[in-house]
Parts: C-alpha cells; structure tokens; sequence
C-alpha cells in the first residue's frame, strides 16, 4: 500500500533559526515528490518537485533533499521567519498511477 | 490567489439542509477535483473529472453529489450531511492527469455540519 509519512508531526522554533522535516513514502513505482505549504485557511501551495535523478533542490530559503534508494525527503528551511509558519505536506507520485498520495503534514510554528 | 476560487469560504449547515459549494479556474486546466481534508488525516480524494467527465469516484457517500457543467467549474452539492463531514473542502486544477502534472489549488471552503 502506498503511504507517505512526515515527521515531526508538529513543531515550534524561534525566529531566525533553521529546522528541518522529514517525509519517509513507500510508493512505487516513484515518479515524483511534491512539498507543498499551507497556510491556515488556505489551500496548499507548491513548493519544489523532485524526480527520481534529483537529489538536492532549492526555492529560496527552502531546499527539499531526496533519497530515491531510502525513499526518504527532507525540507530544510533556513533562517525562519514568521511568515513560514504553516503546514508543509509531502506528496508522492507514482508513475502510470494519476493518484497522489498525501502525507499527514508537519505543522511549523514560528514564534518571535 | 492562485487561479483556483472557491465560495464560499465558510458554510454552516443543519444536518437537514441543501447547500452547493463553488469552485471556478481559468487557468485553461482540463481536470478538476474534490478533496476533503480532516484535521491529522491526509487530503482524501472524492472525485475527479477530466475533460467535464466523472473519471473517479472514491466511494464518497451519495449525500455529496458533484456537477461539472464546463471545463472552468465545479460544483458539490451537498444535502442530508452527518456532523463527521465537517472538514475543509478542498478544490484542484491540474492540465492533465497523470503524475508530472502539478495541481492548484484552492483556499477551500472550511465546512460546519451542526
């Protein structure tokens, strides 16, 4: 069964300072990866998408990572501002299959 | 805004009530979609039209009823709902389908069945 799972569930760090999330999926065959923000009340917005031969992406003060052969992601956000705070869900292809299967989401808190 | 709008935005509804909610893109995008996203679960897909056709329906409950009169609108008429169908519904664009096509999406209508 497909499943994306993200860690930690829900997190709160100082302004200024970095973090990073982690996403774990078990969907295959992969095609791409997909992490999204959502802020609270809004729908989700992407922010980067890897493939399968991407290792290291970056947007701005985000850099998304992927480990094809451990099937893991992370995010890493640096120098956090207020405005980071949001929910960031990962997202997993899989190729020939138009679904996509959502993580659960970390919940980030930026607190001045 | 993203290209995808949804009304309304917030909805309170008795449990005996009839009630639509909107979504409009015209971002030119040929498929569209219904998510439903409950606090601490994944968005879970309701259905999926390609090209004004009903192309999925993942087992949603008949009380959720969706229209797509064109390429640019969808509708989810809802009637008869339970107080567990409280969630924020969500509504997607892509250009096509498949897995390297991206999707955009609403700010959702944040749904109270009472």
């Amino acid at each position: 069964k497909n499943q994306v799972e993200q860690s930690p569930q829900s997190l709160i760090i100082l302004e200024g300072k970095n973090c990073t999330l982690q996403c774990n999926y078990t969907v295959s065959p992969f095609s791409n990866l997909r992490w999204y923000k959502q802020d609270t009340g809004r729908g989700p917005v992407s922010l980067t998408i890897m493939t399968f031969s991407e290792n290291t992406k970056s947007n701005g003060r985000y850099t998304a990572t992927l480990d094809a052969d451990t099937k893991q992601s992370s995010l890493h956000i640096t120098a956090s501002q207020l405005s980071d705070s949001a929910s960031y869900i990962c997202v997993v292809s899989a190729r020939g299959n138009e679904k996509l299967t959502f993580g659960t989401g970390t919940r980030l808190t930026i607190i001045p | 805004e993203t290209g995808v709008t949804q009304t309304p935005r917030h909805l309170v509804m008795g449990m005996t009530n009839k009630k639509s909610l909107k979504c409009e893109q015209h971002l030119g995008h040929n498929a569209m979609y219904w998510y439903k996203q409950s606090a601490k679960k994944p968005l879970e897909l309701m259905f999926v039209y390609s090209l004004e056709e009903r192309v999925e329906n993942n087992s949603v409950p008949s009380r959720f009823s969706p229209e797509c009169p064109n390429s640019s609108h969808l509708f989810l008429h809802l009637h008869t709902l339970q107080p567990e169908d409280s969630a924020l519904y969500l509504c997607a664009s892509s250009l096509g389908r498949g897995a390297g096509y991206g999707y955009t999406f609403g700010s959702g209508t944040r749904l109270t069945v009472v």
